[in-house]
């Protein structure tokens, strides 16, 4: 089975704090993004990577950045944190090409900030 | 307007009842259809994919897409409480797509 972990269930970080999340999957996914989930709004894409150090924004990009070091972990940098940054935070990976639709979540980060 | 709205619910039915989901999207180079639960304190997972127009049927699930009203559902027979969750429509213009556009999502509840 696919697994993608989160380094975090649920975080509380205050105002202007610089924050991580850390994503790591153990399949061999190309491709791996980060969204984040607010009631009303669904899911929105933050920034996607298709490859070892290289990324694209979504929808969302504004105040945070992205790291892909290598092809398993994902991070999502938060540079200063701001209270509207409270949220659900997912991760997820695809295998690309062919199977592109098929995407693996993790269980969420949800992250408070005071 | 969204490119694809989904009506947030809650919705909630008898155990057994069938139950009808649905999302509606603007962007005609849509072509691949998804449908994705999330229960309760997890990440959503894959449901069904359905490619195109037409019906596709898993158990008691069939996915049902109309491109000609841009309109696709999911449908759930004798449904069960374990189905109560969250359900995500998503789509793309093609099945290499690295980006996934999500409805907004479909708190169902089943009641016993």
């Amino acid at each position: 089975d696919v697994k993608v972990t989160q380094s975090s269930r649920y975080l509380v970080k205050r105002t202007g704090e610089k924050v991580f999340l850390e994503c790591v999957q153990d399949m061999d996914h190309e491709n791996m993004f980060w969204y984040r989930q607010d009631p009303g709004l669904g899911l929105r894409l933050i920034y996607f990577s298709y490859d070892v150090k290289m990324k694209e924004k979504g929808d969302i990009p504004e105040g945070y950045s992205v790291s892909r070091e290598k092809k398993e972990r994902f991070s999502l940098i938060l540079e200063s944190a701001s209270t509207n940054q409270t949220s659900m935070y997912l991760c997820a990976s695809s295998l690309g090409g062919s199977r592109g639709y098929e995407q693996y979540f993790g269980p969420g980060t949800r992250l408070t900030v005071t | 307007q969204k490119e694809v709205e989904q009506d947030p619910g809650p919705l909630s039915v008898p155990e057994g009842a069938i139950v009808s989901l649905n999302c509606t999207y603007s962007n005609s180079a849509f072509q691949y259809f998804m449908w994705y639960r999330q229960y309760s304190r997890k990440g959503p997972e894959l449901l069904m994919y359905t490619y195109s127009s037409g019906n596709k049927e898993d158990g008691r699930f069939t996915a049902q897409v109309d491109k000609s009203s841009k309109y696709i559902s999911l449908f759930i027979r004798d449904s069960q409480p374990s189905d109560s969750a969250t359900y995500l429509c998503a789509m793309s213009g093609n099945q290499g797509a690295q980006k996934l556009v999500f409805g907004q999502g479909t708190r169902l509840t089943i009641n016993p």
